[in-house]
């Protein structure tokens, strides 16, 4: 049974430390984004990753967010130095995208659930 | 910018029928999906709509018109296990990815 796989499933941390969330997309999967959900903001698109390639970040904030993906089985998620405010659940999701408007599924980690003291 | 509404919250009888209204307004439009979402854990896909109409699958359907910006979901035969948040999403643009989701609306089915 394929799945998205995030680690850790929590983590409380402390202000001004370093946080990084680890995905492993489902194999063969093209695409891998990376959403921030709160009880505010809803669901937040964060960036994207096509092909390995960052195709658009421009959700996340950039002075303290970087994601990366090193290959195709690891996709890395960030936070230098965190913030309370960065308090959320991130959740990776991946997908095999046709392009047009084919019927492109996301499939969603279980997430991370991140709390900044 | 991007604004996508749904009702904050739908209480309903199992059994009944439920229809979850989500209106958008964007700067792009190439299709339109209905994740579910139980507490606690991570969205799942539910339907899909990139043309007008109505696409059934099982106990769920979703609509779309594209002119009135406007879809909605409709649950039939509503069962507890359907108490979750339904999240309407909407990809922006014609090549890449870039989704917008809507705030969610939770739904409460009640014996």
């Amino acid at each position: 049974d394929a799945r998205v796989t995030q680690t850790p499933r929590h983590k409380v941390t402390e202000m001004g430390q370093e946080v990084t969330m680890r995905c492993q997309p489902i194999l063969g999967h093209n695409t891998v984004f990376w959403y921030r959900q709160t009880m505010m903001q809803g669901l937040e698109l964060l960036a994207y990753f096509r092909n390995r390639a960052p195709l658009d970040d421009s959700g996340m904030p950039k002075d303290r967010f970087s994601a990366e993906m090193p290959d195709a089985t690891l996709a890395t998620l960030k936070i230098q130095p965190s913030e309370p405010r960065d308090s959320a659940v991130y959740f990776c999701a991946s997908g095999l995208v046709l392009g047009g408007g084919s019927r492109d599924i996301q499939y969603f980690g279980a997430g991370t659930r991140l709390s900044v003291l | 910018g991007q604004n996508i509404d749904q009702p904050t919250e739908m209480t309903a009888t199992e059994g009944a029928i439920v229809q979850i209204n989500c209106t958008y307004q964007t700067s792009g439009f190439n299709g339109l999906f209905w994740y579910q979402q139980h507490a606690g854990e991570a969205p799942t896909f539910l339907s899909y709509n990139v043309l007008d109409g109505l696409e059934e699958k099982g106990r769920f359907s979703s609509f779309l018109s594209r002119s009135k910006g406007y879809s909605y979901l409709l649950l039939k035969e509503l069962q507890m296990k359907d108490s979750a948040s339904y999240l309407c999403a909407v990809r922006v643009d014609n090549y890449g990815q870039n989704f917008v989701f809507g705030p969610g609306t939770r739904l409460s089915v009640l014996p």
